[in-house]
């Protein structure tokens, strides 16, 4: 049973074009995240949400627009897409209430490639 | 402000060695934790280790070992008798303890080749 999931794997599109990526985590934590891997493997947080609400947005351009419908999900949205948003997109999750150094569990991640 | 450098970019061992990947952090807070992630090839994030700051231990966990040093703001990572399935990216990342958001800051990665 997948703990984090993320769909798609793989996205190719043009730039302009708009885009979603979904997360879901069945493992009952109150935080999500959205990380982005660079082509350097450079990994940095984009956003966090604490049971829907937002708590960390890393200066992300405000073309990518996540949405927490609930706690065990958390979606992106990025609109006029170009071709620096080409990465992988991690969704993450953990317990954070009651224990800030919980691991993270990290989706299998999608691969964004922007032509 | 907080940082973490993994100063070898790229490591290649031949099976059967040891290896060290190194840490070193910054952070100016006296509670946050500290972690290890694989990446192998097949691009997933591993979770490896937590440690916490008041717990400076060292731990052991099959071939593989942490040491860290306050002291000297490391947590480095070692792996004993390496083998081919260890070629994998190595990632080390903090979070302060006393944050309500979990954000880990990452390093830079070391990507292990470990040859045949």
């Amino acid at each position: 049973d997948t703990a984090v999931s993320q769909t798609p794997k793989y996205l190719v599109t043009q730039m302009g074009n708009d885009k979603s990526i979904k997360c879901e985590q069945n493992l009952g934590h109150d935080t999500m995240y959205w990380y982005k891997q660079d082509s350097k493997k450079f990994l940095k947080i984009m956003f966090s949400y604490n049971n829907k609400e937002l708590i960390i947005n890393e200066t992300v351009p405000n073309r990518f627009s996540p949405k927490s419908p609930d706690k065990a999900h958390l979606n992106l949205h990025i609109n006029s897409l170009e071709l620096g948003d080409s990465a992988v997109y991690f969704c993450a999750s953990s317990q954070v209430t009651g224990g800030p150094g919980n691991e993270q569990f990290f989706g299998p991640g999608t691969r964004l490639t922007v032509l | 402000a907080q940082k973490v450098t993994q100063a070898q970019t790229e490591i290649s061992v031949v099976e059967k060695e040891d290896v060290t990947l190194d840490c070193v952090y910054e952070t100016r807070d006296t509670t946050y934790y500290l972690f290890w992630y694989k990446q192998p090839p097949s691009g997933e994030l591993v979770f490896l280790i937590r440690r916490n700051s008041f717990d400076e231990q060292n731990e052991i966990s099959g071939r593989y070992s942490w040491n860290f040093q306050k002291s000297t703001s490391s947590f480095n990572f070692t792996i004993t008798a390496s083998q081919v399935v260890d070629s994998a990216v190595y990632f080390c990342a903090l979070t302060h303890g006393s944050s309500n958001t979990g954000k880990l800051i990452f390093g830079q990665g070391t990507t292990l080749q470990v040859k045949p």
